[in-house]
């Protein structure tokens, strides 16, 4: 495996489900993002983590709980969702935290909460 | 007023055209500028990266800043059917710890 891999692909979850989204990264990074991209907006960062850190919390709705247990791994716990957190949750890693840094992304996972 | 302005489009132009995608900000501290291109279905990936104002280029792509104006454009010369995809602006200020600001992103076809 390379570059920055999500699983799952796609996932579908009830308002009172519990699940989780797995990040990896395998380019040696030490800096892991959540985004949330939803149709017509703007790329909305969640979560940033340096050095397995948390550094960057946006406001996020505590529905969502980040993990970070290495540098190479990131989840995203989510329980209670509302529909309007269905989007697409992308992760990236970065060399380092700074804004400047090329970031790389996962594919995404596709989230629709019913 | 938003930090970064992008008009989603979509925009669909002919193979060989050459194709304007542009951004404005609000922000006069912004001093980074970077093109992501997403296509279907995949994480956006970095296309150009410029600091500051000017012009860069490569190969087919340039990216052009004008701070005076607060307007970045990024110009696709003899446009492919592969370039197809959405392209994102994000800027940053001091490219410290602080946030890269995304655009919404324009989608852009190519037709054959």
């Amino acid at each position: 495996e390379t570059g920055v891999t999500q699983t799952p692909r796609h996932l579908v979850m009830g308002m009172t489900n519990k699940k989780s989204l797995k990040c990896e990264q395998h380019l040696g990074h030490n800096a892991m993002y959540w985004y949330k991209q939803s149709a017509k907006k703007p790329l909305e960062l969640m979560f940033v983590y340096n050095f397995k850190e948390q550094t960057e919390n946006n406001s996020v709705p505590s529905r969502f709980s980040p993990e970070c247990p290495n540098s190479s791994h990131l989840f995203l716990h989510l329980h209670t969702l509302q529909p309007e957190d269905s989007a697409l949750y992308l992760c990236a890693s970065s060399q380092e935290g700074r804004s400047v840094d090329e970031q790389y992304f996962g594919p995404g996972t596709r989230l629709t909460v019913t | 007023q938003k930090e970064v302005e992008q008009d989603p489009g979509p925009l669909s132009v002919p193979e060989g055209a050459i194709v304007s995608l542009n951004c404005t900000y609000s922000n006069s501290a912004f001093q980074y500028f970077m093109w992501y291109r997403q296509y279907s279905r995949k994480g956006p990936e970095l296309l150009m990266y410029t600091y500051s104002s000017g012009n860069k280029e490569d190969g087919r792509f340039t990216a052009q800043v004008d701070k005076s104006s607060k307007y970045i454009s990024l110009f696709i010369r003899d446009s492919q059917p592969s370039d197809s995809a959405t392209y994102l602006c994000a800027i940053s200020t001091q490219g410290g710890s602080e946030k890269l600001v995304f655009g919404k992103g324009t989608k852009l076809t190519v037709n054959p």
